[in-house]
């Protein structure tokens, strides 16, 4: 199948570790973001959201962590498996209006190691 | 089914062809939005559609490219006189409102030759 991202930072965890992916957005202004994992040949898939008023916020075996003081997003992926791995990307925006389109960053790609 | 459905999956052009790419969204979905994917590159914005309206085309890369959405459904980009540079993945997108939880189809991979 076709590749994602050939030159992307990659970071490779074992079967069962947890996972952290970082991202650095420059908007101070960014409001809404959004994690979406992206497998070979795929579209983007939607991971877990956050709203500039949260810090933190949970999902299923997911974690997203804001941190607006130093402009950094985080996702955690707890009992990494075989099926997380894929090229992640954080995306960005103004706000939640389609009026101000989603910014995405250049993506990692996290290999689980079985 | 019940995700964004994208045709063809696949297209090879000739330099200086057009080229007409389909995006059927979830169905109820009011916003729908295109993206420009090159590879080993994040997806970059091309334009933005709430229900027939088209409220943002600032991404679109020359007037060579064109969307529209009709019936405020189904959505087609067209670009006119294919370059090599055009050559990406063409990916759509569909929410419920806004930028929300936005699904994506898999997308068209063109290739301009």
């Amino acid at each position: 199948g076709e590749s994602v991202g050939l030159h992307l930072p990659t970071l490779s965890v074992q079967e069962g570790d947890n996972s952290i992916i970082n991202c650095a957005y420059s908007n101070s202004a960014s409001d809404y973001f959004i994690w979406y994992k992206q497998e070979s040949g795929k579209g983007p898939q939607f991971i877990i959201d956050i709203r500039s008023n949260m810090d933190k916020r949970q999902g299923q075996r997911v974690t997203v962590l804001l941190n607006k003081t130093v402009k950094h997003l985080s996702l955690q992926i707890a009992a990494t498996q075989p099926g997380d791995s894929a090229v992640y990307f954080c995306a960005e925006s103004a706000s939640l209006s389609g009026n101000t389109p989603l910014v995405f960053g250049k993506g990692t790609r996290l290999s689980v190691i079985a | 089914g019940a995700g964004v459905s994208q045709s063809p999956r696949y297209k090879v052009a000739k330099r200086g062809q057009d080229v007409a790419l389909r995006c059927d969204p979830i169905s109820g979905h009011v916003s729908l939005f295109w993206y420009q994917q090159a590879l080993g590159q994040g997806p970059e914005f091309l334009t933005y559609f709430q229900n027939e309206a088209q409220l943002d085309k600032s991404g679109l890369p020359s007037d060579r490219f064109f969307a529209e959405r009709p019936e405020g459904s189904v959505s087609t980009l067209k670009i006119q006189r294919t370059q090599q540079e055009d050559s990406a993945v063409y990916l759509c997108a569909s929410s419920l409102q806004d930028n929300t939880e936005a699904f994506f189809g898999q997308g068209t991979r063109l290739t301009v030759v």
